[in-house]
């Protein structure tokens, strides 16, 4: 199986900070990288895919990038609403795995 | 638009069976896999396995192999996933999802809302 690992686990931060998250593929998945937000008690809601492709009605504050075995979410300016945890994924090869999630908080 | 309905929360005991529905609308249902993915409280994403809802062929993570089974009824464009012999460590939200495919590949861009099931004696 493809292990994914994200850094940080945690991170505090103020709104207007720009942030980025990393993802590390245990073996090369080219661009079959994925982004998810999750708030508590809802489902994961797609943010990025391909890699660098901005799900459609997601803001452009989001960007991705990255391809092979490392990768980097960006939130440019972060707004009280962005709080929440971040969930790489990637979908190469089954079965599809998760990076195990990088909570922003608000400092 | 693409939805995917959940049944509602579960309580069971150690040992017991658990069957999660997932009603899809807004789309042809044989038209894209259907995969369950589960996270238990606090903890990460845990991909468990798919169903081809055309077909009815299924592909199991190995962690759960023996103990899960994947269904459909496309009568009702409605996808199952039951779970045996249950333990407490299933105590978990568990996820209907489906695909967006580029060329064959799919990532998870449609989620159900959740379901949990909580195993307790």
């Amino acid at each position: 199986d493809i292990q994914m690992t994200q850094s940080p686990s945690s991170l505090s931060a103020s709104v207007g900070d720009r942030v980025t998250i990393t993802c590390r593929a245990s073996q090369g998945i080219s661009n079959y990288l994925a982004w998810f937000q999750q708030k508590p008690g809802k489902a994961p809601k797609s943010l990025i895919y391909a890699a660098s492709s901005l799900q459609s009605g997601v803001p452009s504050k989001f960007s991705g990038s990255g391809s092979g075995t490392d990768f980097t979410l960006t939130i440019s300016s972060l707004q009280p609403e962005d709080f929440a945890t971040y969930y790489c994924q990637q979908y190469n090869s089954y079965p599809w795995t998760f990076g195990q999630g990088t909570k922003v908080e608000i400092k | 638009q693409v939805q995917l309905v959940q049944s509602g929360a579960e309580v069971k005991k150690p040992g017991a069976s658990v069957k999660v529905s997932c009603k899809a609308s807004g789309y042809t249902f044989t038209g894209y896999y259907m995969h369950w993915v589960r996270q238990a409280p606090g903890q990460g994403l845990e991909w468990m396995g798919r169903i081809n809802p055309n077909s009815g062929g299924t592909n199991y993570a190995q962690k759960f192999q023996g103990r899960v089974t994947m269904t459909r009824d496309t009568s009702i464009s409605t996808a199952y996933m039951e779970l045996s012999r249950l333990r407490s460590d299933d105590t978990a939200v568990y996820y209907c999802a489906r695909g967006s495919c580029t060329n064959g590949v799919c990532y998870p861009k449609y989620w159900g809302q959740g379901t949990l099931v909580t195993v307790s004696s």
